[in-house]
Protein backbone atom coordinates (compact mmCIF):
# COMPACT_ATOMS: atom_id res chain seq x y z
CA UNK A 1 0.00 0.00 0.00
CA UNK A 2 1.40 3.35 -1.00
CA UNK A 3 0.54 4.94 2.54
CA UNK A 4 -2.14 8.04 3.36
CA UNK A 5 -1.67 9.51 0.03
CA UNK A 6 -2.34 14.27 0.83
CA UNK A 7 -1.89 16.47 -2.15
CA UNK A 8 -0.94 19.04 -2.63
CA UNK A 9 2.21 18.42 -0.72
CA UNK A 10 2.72 22.70 -0.81
CA UNK A 11 0.52 25.74 -1.25
CA UNK A 12 1.53 28.83 -1.23
CA UNK A 13 -1.82 31.23 -2.09
CA UNK A 14 -2.97 34.87 -1.13
CA UNK A 15 -5.06 35.94 1.63
CA UNK A 16 -8.66 35.46 0.45
CA UNK A 17 -8.30 32.93 -1.66
CA UNK A 18 -9.71 29.24 -1.18
CA UNK A 19 -7.64 26.75 -0.72
CA UNK A 20 -8.59 22.78 -1.05
CA UNK A 21 -6.58 20.50 0.38
CA UNK A 22 -6.64 16.69 -0.48
CA UNK A 23 -6.07 13.52 1.09
CA UNK A 24 -6.54 9.67 -0.08
CA UNK A 25 -6.74 7.22 2.84
CA UNK A 26 -5.15 3.93 3.11
CA UNK A 27 -7.25 0.99 2.22
CA UNK A 28 -9.14 -0.29 4.24
CA UNK A 29 -9.30 2.03 7.45
CA UNK A 30 -12.40 3.54 8.73
CA UNK A 31 -11.46 6.74 10.19
CA UNK A 32 -9.61 9.36 8.71
CA UNK A 33 -8.37 12.37 10.53
CA UNK A 34 -7.68 15.72 9.78
CA UNK A 35 -4.75 17.71 11.82
CA UNK A 36 -2.96 21.07 11.70
CA UNK A 37 0.55 21.37 12.99
CA UNK A 38 2.56 24.76 14.09
CA UNK A 39 5.08 25.23 16.32
CA UNK A 40 3.59 27.14 18.80
CA UNK A 41 0.84 24.40 19.39
CA UNK A 42 2.14 21.47 17.91
CA UNK A 43 -0.59 18.81 16.23
CA UNK A 44 -4.20 20.01 16.54
CA UNK A 45 -7.18 17.61 15.62
CA UNK A 46 -9.65 19.51 13.30
CA UNK A 47 -12.36 16.87 12.55
CA UNK A 48 -12.31 13.62 12.21
CA UNK A 49 -14.13 11.01 10.38
CA UNK A 50 -16.01 7.48 11.08
CA UNK A 51 -17.14 5.37 8.01
CA UNK A 52 -17.11 8.95 6.09
CA UNK A 53 -19.05 10.35 8.77
CA UNK A 54 -17.85 13.58 10.42
CA UNK A 55 -17.81 12.19 13.78
CA UNK A 56 -16.25 15.87 16.16
CA UNK A 57 -15.25 19.03 14.54
CA UNK A 58 -14.76 20.59 17.79
CA UNK A 59 -11.62 21.52 16.60
CA UNK A 60 -12.52 23.12 13.83
CA UNK A 61 -11.28 26.70 14.45
CA UNK A 62 -14.08 28.95 12.13
CA UNK A 63 -16.45 28.85 9.89
CA UNK A 64 -13.91 29.10 7.19
CA UNK A 65 -13.10 25.82 7.62
CA UNK A 66 -15.05 22.61 6.49
CA UNK A 67 -14.30 19.26 5.61
CA UNK A 68 -16.29 16.65 3.27
CA UNK A 69 -15.68 12.64 3.04
CA UNK A 70 -17.65 11.70 -0.36
CA UNK A 71 -16.46 8.32 0.44
CA UNK A 72 -14.10 5.98 1.73
CA UNK A 73 -11.22 6.66 -0.59
CA UNK A 74 -11.26 10.40 -0.44
CA UNK A 75 -11.29 13.29 2.12
CA UNK A 76 -11.06 17.14 1.39
CA UNK A 77 -10.65 20.06 3.64
CA UNK A 78 -11.52 23.20 2.54
CA UNK A 79 -10.84 26.96 3.50
CA UNK A 80 -12.41 29.30 2.61
CA UNK A 81 -11.36 32.65 2.60
CA UNK A 82 -7.59 31.64 3.81
CA UNK A 83 -5.59 34.16 5.96
CA UNK A 84 -2.37 34.74 7.04
CA UNK A 85 -3.04 32.57 10.31
CA UNK A 86 -3.75 29.40 8.82
CA UNK A 87 -0.47 28.97 7.58
CA UNK A 88 0.25 25.45 8.71
CA UNK A 89 1.40 22.40 7.88
CA UNK A 90 -1.99 19.91 7.23
CA UNK A 91 -2.04 16.40 8.05
CA UNK A 92 -4.11 13.56 7.14
CA UNK A 93 -4.32 10.38 9.09
CA UNK A 94 -6.33 6.98 8.80
CA UNK A 95 -6.99 4.35 10.78
CA UNK A 96 -9.05 0.82 11.11
CA UNK A 97 -10.93 1.78 14.05
CA UNK A 98 -12.24 -1.20 15.88
CA UNK A 99 -12.37 -2.79 19.99
CA UNK A 100 -9.87 -3.84 21.71
CA UNK A 101 -9.71 -7.58 20.77
CA UNK A 102 -10.74 -6.99 17.18
CA UNK A 103 -9.33 -8.84 14.09
CA UNK A 104 -5.93 -7.38 13.69
CA UNK A 105 -5.14 -8.22 17.20
CA UNK A 106 -4.53 -7.12 20.96
CA UNK A 107 -2.17 -5.02 20.29
CA UNK A 108 -3.20 -2.50 16.95
CA UNK A 109 -5.24 0.04 19.46
CA UNK A 110 -6.57 1.88 16.22
CA UNK A 111 -2.77 3.07 15.50
CA UNK A 112 -3.08 6.10 12.98
CA UNK A 113 -0.78 6.46 9.95
CA UNK A 114 -0.07 9.78 8.67
CA UNK A 115 0.06 11.27 5.41
CA UNK A 116 3.34 13.49 4.36
CA UNK A 117 1.49 16.69 4.87
CA UNK A 118 0.49 20.04 3.17
CA UNK A 119 2.77 22.92 3.75
CA UNK A 120 0.35 25.60 3.31
CA UNK A 121 1.71 29.44 3.74
CA UNK A 122 -0.92 32.04 3.32
CA UNK A 123 0.50 35.45 2.06
CA UNK B 1 -8.73 18.50 31.17
CA UNK B 2 -6.78 16.09 29.59
CA UNK B 3 -2.95 17.13 28.81
CA UNK B 4 -0.02 15.66 27.90
CA UNK B 5 3.83 17.38 28.65
CA UNK B 6 6.93 16.93 27.03
CA UNK B 7 9.86 17.56 28.20
CA UNK B 8 12.81 18.77 26.80
CA UNK B 9 11.30 20.93 24.39
CA UNK B 10 14.26 20.75 22.67
CA UNK B 11 17.56 18.66 22.58
CA UNK B 12 20.95 18.36 21.02
CA UNK B 13 23.69 15.60 21.72
CA UNK B 14 26.37 14.40 19.98
CA UNK B 15 26.47 11.37 17.86
CA UNK B 16 26.99 7.85 19.67
CA UNK B 17 25.35 9.30 23.37
CA UNK B 18 22.45 8.35 24.76
CA UNK B 19 19.14 10.21 26.09
CA UNK B 20 16.27 10.21 27.82
CA UNK B 21 13.02 12.57 26.57
CA UNK B 22 10.12 12.45 29.31
CA UNK B 23 6.11 12.41 29.01
CA UNK B 24 3.77 13.35 31.73
CA UNK B 25 0.05 13.19 31.23
CA UNK B 26 -3.51 13.99 33.16
CA UNK B 27 -5.11 11.86 31.06
CA UNK B 28 -8.20 10.11 32.45
CA UNK B 29 -9.17 6.85 32.42
CA UNK B 30 -6.09 6.10 30.31
CA UNK B 31 -6.37 3.60 28.03
CA UNK B 32 -2.79 3.63 26.08
CA UNK B 33 0.40 6.10 25.35
CA UNK B 34 2.46 5.81 22.08
CA UNK B 35 5.56 7.57 21.08
CA UNK B 36 5.68 8.75 17.20
CA UNK B 37 9.09 9.54 15.96
CA UNK B 38 8.27 12.77 13.39
CA UNK B 39 11.10 13.38 10.59
CA UNK B 40 11.54 16.68 9.16
CA UNK B 41 8.78 17.39 6.15
CA UNK B 42 7.60 13.86 6.96
CA UNK B 43 4.16 13.09 9.14
CA UNK B 44 4.49 11.40 12.74
CA UNK B 45 5.44 7.53 12.39
CA UNK B 46 4.09 5.04 16.01
CA UNK B 47 7.21 3.91 17.30
CA UNK B 48 5.88 2.10 20.24
CA UNK B 49 3.01 1.58 21.87
CA UNK B 50 2.06 1.42 25.79
CA UNK B 51 -0.42 -0.37 27.62
CA UNK B 52 -1.57 0.49 31.26
CA UNK B 53 -0.09 -3.24 32.07
CA UNK B 54 3.22 -2.84 30.35
CA UNK B 55 6.28 -1.07 32.12
CA UNK B 56 9.16 -1.40 29.31
CA UNK B 57 8.96 -1.66 25.73
CA UNK B 58 12.28 -1.87 23.07
CA UNK B 59 11.91 -0.79 19.65
CA UNK B 60 15.48 -1.37 18.65
CA UNK B 61 17.84 0.91 20.44
CA UNK B 62 14.46 2.63 21.70
CA UNK B 63 13.46 1.77 24.75
CA UNK B 64 9.90 2.90 26.36
CA UNK B 65 9.03 3.18 30.32
CA UNK B 66 5.61 3.52 31.38
CA UNK B 67 4.41 4.52 35.24
CA UNK B 68 1.00 4.38 35.45
CA UNK B 69 1.17 5.04 39.00
CA UNK B 70 2.58 8.73 38.67
CA UNK B 71 1.43 8.93 34.92
CA UNK B 72 4.88 9.56 33.50
CA UNK B 73 6.54 7.82 30.39
CA UNK B 74 10.01 7.86 28.97
CA UNK B 75 11.34 7.32 25.59
CA UNK B 76 15.11 6.11 25.74
CA UNK B 77 17.58 6.21 22.76
CA UNK B 78 20.76 4.04 23.00
CA UNK B 79 24.38 5.05 21.26
CA UNK B 80 22.32 8.06 19.05
CA UNK B 81 22.80 8.09 15.49
CA UNK B 82 22.26 11.08 12.91
CA UNK B 83 18.98 9.77 11.82
CA UNK B 84 17.65 9.95 15.02
CA UNK B 85 17.58 13.80 14.91
CA UNK B 86 13.59 14.51 14.83
CA UNK B 87 10.45 15.32 16.73
CA UNK B 88 9.29 12.99 19.23
CA UNK B 89 5.64 13.15 19.80
CA UNK B 90 4.12 11.67 23.16
CA UNK B 91 0.38 10.84 22.20
CA UNK B 92 -1.87 9.58 25.26
CA UNK B 93 -5.64 8.05 24.47
CA UNK B 94 -8.02 7.90 26.89
CA UNK B 95 -10.80 5.14 27.29
CA UNK B 96 -13.78 7.16 26.86
CA UNK B 97 -13.57 10.35 25.23
CA UNK B 98 -14.41 11.73 21.76
CA UNK B 99 -12.02 13.06 19.23
CA UNK B 100 -10.75 9.00 19.23
CA UNK B 101 -9.70 9.79 22.94
CA UNK B 102 -6.51 11.22 21.62
CA UNK B 103 -4.13 13.79 23.84
CA UNK B 104 -1.05 14.92 21.63
CA UNK B 105 1.76 16.78 23.35
CA UNK B 106 3.93 19.66 21.50
CA UNK B 107 6.77 16.87 21.21
CA UNK B 108 10.74 17.48 21.70
CA UNK B 109 12.91 18.66 19.05
CA UNK B 110 16.18 16.07 18.90
CA UNK B 111 19.43 17.28 17.09
CA UNK B 112 22.31 14.62 16.70
CA UNK B 113 25.31 16.26 16.07
CA UNK B 114 28.27 14.57 14.49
Amino acid sequence: DAGVIQSPRHEVTEMGQEVTLRCKPISGHNSLFWYRQTMMRGLELLIYFNNNVPIDDSGMPEDRFSAKMPNASFSTLKIQPSEPRDSAVYFCASSLKQGVFGLAGVGSYNEQFFGPGTRLTVL
Amino acid sequence: KNQVEQSPQSLIILEGKNCTLQCNYTVSPFSNLRWYKQDTGRGPVSLTIMTFSENTKSNGRYTATLDADTKQSSLHITASQLSDSASYICVVRNSGGGADGLTFGKGTHLIIQP
